[in-house]
Order: C-alpha cells, then sequence, then structure tokens
C-alpha cells in the first residue's frame, strides 16, 4: 500500500532550520516524482520543489535529481536516505512568514513528460512548521 | 515564477454550472497541456480533479471538467452540488523543471 508519512510538528525561530522528514512506501521513490508544497495560514499553495531518481538533462533513472523554485533556490535542499526510502525537505534561515503547511506530495510517474510531473495526485498528511520567537 | 490569477471567489446555486478561470502566460499555461486543478476543503489535503487539462482521476465526478484556451485555463462545475462548496486551485508547468500554482479560488454554493 502506498504512502507517504510526514514527520511531526515543529516549532523554531527565526533564522533556525528545519528537516522534515517524507517516508515514501510502496516504491514511490523509485518510480514518481515527490514533490514539496507548503501553504502558509489562511493562504493558497506554493510549490517549493522536487526531487526524483533521475529526470530531464540525464533523464537517467537511479540518480537523485532536484529543482526548486526560484523563491526557495538559496535555502532549501531536497534529499533522500536510501536505506529507509525518506526523502527530507531542510529549509533554512527561518522566518515568520516560513509559518505553515508543508506537504510532501507525489508527482506523475517518472515515465511521462517532465511538464507532467506537477500533477499532484498523492498528498502526505502535512507537516506544520511555526517560526516564532 | 508568480502565480497564475485566478479569481477571489466564485459562486451558485445548487444546479447551476460556474467556471473557474486560470490565466497564465504563454511561457507556463500557453505552452503546456499538462496542467491540473485541485479542491481543497478546509482542514484537509488538496485533492486532485483534474489533470492534462482534461482528463479526470477515476472517482472524479463527470460534473468536473477542465479545457484550456490560449493562456487561460478553466474549470466548470456543472450541477454545482453542496459539497462543491471548497477552494480551488489550478497548477501548471512553468519552464526549467519548475511549477506553479493559481492564486485559488473559493467557491460557494448559495
Amino acid at each position: 500500500q502506498e504512502q507517504l508519512v510526514q514527520s511531526g510538528a515543529e516549532v523554531k525561530k527565526p533564522g533556525a532550520s528545519v528537516k522534515v522528514s517524507c517516508e515514501a512506501s510502496g516504491n514511490i521513490l523509485s518510480n514518481y516524482y515527490i514533490h514539496w508544497v507548503r501553504q502558509a495560514p489562511g493562504q493558497g499553495l506554493e510549490w517549493m520543489g522536487m526531487f526524483n531518481r533521475g529526470f530531464g538533462i540525464t533523464a537517467n533513472r537511479g540518480h537523485d535529481s532536484t529543482a526548486y523554485a526560484q523563491k526557495f533556490q538559496d535555502r532549501v535542499t531536497m534529499t533522500r536516505d536510501t536505506s529507509t526510502d525518506t526523502v527530507y525537505m531542510e529549509l533554512r534561515s527561518l522566518r515568520s512568514d516560513d509559518t505553515g503547511l508543508y506537504y510532501c506530495v507525489r508527482g506523475a510517474s517518472l515515465d511521462r513528460p517532465i511538464a507532467a510531473a506537477g500533477t499532484f495526485d498523492f498528498w502526505g498528511q502535512g507537516t506544520l512548521i511555526t517560526v516564532s520567537s | 515564477q508568480s502565480a497564475l490569477t485566478q479569481p477571489r471567489s466564485v459562486s451558485g446555486s445548487p444546479g447551476q454550472s460556474v467556471t473557474i478561470s486560470c490565466t497564465g502566460t504563454s511561457i507556463d499555461v500557453g505552452t503546456f497541456n499538462y496542467g491540473s486543478w485541485y479542491q481543497q476543503h478546509p482542514g484537509k489535503a488538496p485533492k486532485l480533479i483534474i489533470f492534462d487539462v482534461s482528463e479526470r482521476p477515476s472517482g472524479v465526478p463527470g460534473r468536473f471538467s477542465g479545457s484550456k484556451s490560449g493562456n487561460t485555463a478553466s474549470l466548470t462545475i456543472s450541477g454545482l452540488q453542496a459539497e462543491d462548496e471548497a477552494d480551488y486551485y489550478c497548477c501548471s508547468y512553468a519552464g526549467s523543471y519548475t511549477y506553479v500554482f493559481g492564486t485559488g479560488t473559493k467557491v460557494t454554493v448559495l
């Protein structure tokens, strides 16, 4: 059974970093794009970045690849723990406006074109990150 | 990577049809035919209701339909029902391995 299980809520001070985990079961990491989407309180959805095992320039399966929204380019890193099929999203230099719900999301199959990868059909439960002094 | 533009809110009576627009540019909505739509009820995670501009995932009612013309994608809800009251977001590929959501639209069933 496919699942995306995220780590629990965290409270951080401005300037700190946070690392959110997303454990993907059911061979999700091997076959799908994984995205991170966030939602500030009462606000809309915001795409942060994407992780997958091979796409785009190299189209080489088995090699970890990432792409980030320009807004987060300097502050975010998405990685994978090979032993546990867990994807991590680390956000640094936190500010109060980083407060929100962070979702790990399954995108399209790796067989689909990259332009279709942003079809988010399976969402984790979300992780609430609160940034406050 | 500016958010795609959606109306802040739309409303309709039960049984009526409503259409939500999603306006982008020639580098996102206008170029790629893989746009998607999401429905989000309060306190819940978003749910995919349209992908590849006009395709419905299994289990999504037929009253939801999608289309695109030029730089604008549209979601139509025909035969509006009370449970359709929710927030709706569009999404498009924006090139360079990035994606962008719309600003979101609140649908109210009168």
